[in-house]
């Protein structure tokens, strides 16, 4: 049973240009959301994607956008780089469920960013 | 203000002894979920545990036990008959709202670095 994947897991850019980052869900699963780890930092909450579209987004500027795809993966974009945009960003994956499940999200190893 | 605060930055502990790491946390919201989260060196978040505010009990899970005061709002993670494999980071986090649609979002603390000592 396949986990979270992500793609690239290096890279490196410059200030100004742009990245587009890529996740598969684990097997199963309909819900994705990215996260971004600066270090020595907890991650912070990026937003979420369910049935392709953006349901909850956190305080990030609009430079960061995301795609979800019909078969759930997802991309997360973002424009105009920054050096503080250096960081291990991680997509988790998670099914739509109810009250009686925990809910916890599972997480890919990330992709880490460095913007010089 | 902090909604998650582990003032642990690191932490030293003898092979199988037992640790605590501590959580505090601050919401409004009667339903929230708390979760501790193990990352090894390759960056993946591992779940470890999760304790909702309605549960009676305290979560355990293998050798992980969570020891939840709600009162207090304090989630610390115990884990018993430590391993070198447990040397990592741990990070405790809280999602508010019921665990349902739309609301996957998790707050994470700033993590303690766990060392095990042979």
């Amino acid at each position: 049973d396949a986990g979270v994947t992500q793609s690239p897991t290096h890279l490196i850019k410059t200030r100004g240009q742009q990245v587009t980052l890529r996740c598969s869900p684990k097997s199963g699963h309909d819900t994705v959301s990215w996260y971004q780890q600066a270090l020595g930092q907890g991650p912070q909450f990026i937003f979420q994607y369910y049935e392709e579209e953006e349901r909850q987004r956190g305080n990030f500027p609009d430079r960061f956008s995301g795609h979800q795809f019909p078969n759930y993966s997802s991309e997360l974009n973002v424009n105009a780089l920054l050096l503080g945009d250096s960081a291990l960003y991680l997509c988790a994956s998670s099914l739509v469920f109810g009250t009686t499940n925990t809910g916890e999200l599972f997480f890919g190893e990330g992709s880490r960013l460095t913007v010089l | 203000a902090q909604k998650i605060t582990q003032t642990q930055p690191g932490m030293f502990v003898q092979e199988k002894e037992a640790v605590t790491l501590d959580c505090t946390y601050d919401t409004s919201d009667p339903s929230y979920g708390l979760f501790w989260y193990k990352q090894p060196s390759s960056g993946e978040m591992i779940f470890l545990i999760y304790q909702g505010s309605y549960d009676q009990q305290n979560a355990t899970e293998g050798r992980y036990s969570l020891n939840f005061q709600k009162a207090r709002k304090s989630a610390n993670l115990v884990i018993s008959a430590s391993q070198l494999g447990d040397s990592a980071m741990y990070f405790c986090a809280m999602r508010e709202g019921l665990s349902n649609f739309g609301n996957e979002k998790l707050t994470f603390g700033t993590g303690t670095r766990l060392t095990i000592i042979p």
